[in-house]
């Protein structure tokens, strides 16, 4: 199994529709989780990060992390198509100061 | 301006030339990576640091080498044994220790072979 997973799409959804990303991870002990943005030819940007389980909002952005069940996903309300991008999903698998394990990334487009 | 920065944006590279891609931030923190990222895959690790004057490969540490002299910056030298250097690379840099992990990517820069 990978250390960290995603579902590389695309992902297609309307505009205005919820779009959900999942993200499913190797270590049952990790501690971390972040979501990152990407636009095509630009670097990756933080939009949020959970450490509890249960949920987490930000303006349209939910995360979720479930750790029994070894995932966390990222809810996108009101889907616009400026939300159009790939989703990365990063964890911090192992304690101490470990690098981040970054998943490869789930490509979204949101159509008008 | 607090940030990461990243230079040159596009840097070419002739065969059998060593060439270096700065990084610098200005945020205190204390690890700093170096990530390559190719068309359509995700990021692969090549070397970080956690502290001056020391330094761990990642997973592809083959044909790069870094220096970590002051805690602000962080060069990667991709050498002529690097054999498909053409990617993009991203520096990163996160504080250590304070349970605020959070991550930041500088803007990047693009390496292409000529």
């Amino acid at each position: 199994q990978k250390e960290v997973e995603q579902n590389s799409g695309p992902l297609s959804v309307p505009e205005g529709a919820i779009a959900s990303l999942n993200c499913t991870y190797s270590d049952r002990g990790s501690q971390s989780f972040f979501w990152y943005r990407q636009y095509s030819g630009k670097s990756p940007e933080l939009i949020m990060f959970i450490y509890s389980n249960g949920d987490k909002e930000d303006g349209r952005f939910t995360a979720q992390l479930n750790k029994a069940s070894q995932y966390v996903s990222l809810l996108i309300r009101d889907s616009q198509p400026s939300d159009s991008a790939t989703y990365l999903c990063a964890v911090k698998l192992r304690p101490g100061n470990t690098p981040l394990v970054f998943g490869k990334g789930t490509r979204l487009s949101v159509i008008a | 301006d607090g940030g990461i920065t990243q230079s040159p944006k596009y840097l070419f590279r002739k065969e059998g030339q060593n060439v270096t891609l700065s990084c610098e931030q200005n945020l205190n923190h204390d690890a700093m990576y170096w990530y390559r990222q190719d068309p359509g895959q995700g990021l692969r690790l090549i070397y970080y640091s956690q502290i001056v004057n020391d330094f761990q490969k990642g997973d592809i540490a083959e044909g790069y080498s870094v220096s970590r002299e002051k805690k602000e910056s962080f060069p990667l030298t991709v050498t002529s044994a690097q054999k498909n250097p053409t990617a993009f690379y991203l520096c990163a840099s996160r504080r250590l220790g304070t349970g605020q992990e959070t991550q930041y990517f500088g803007p990047g820069t693009r390496l292409l072979v000529l």
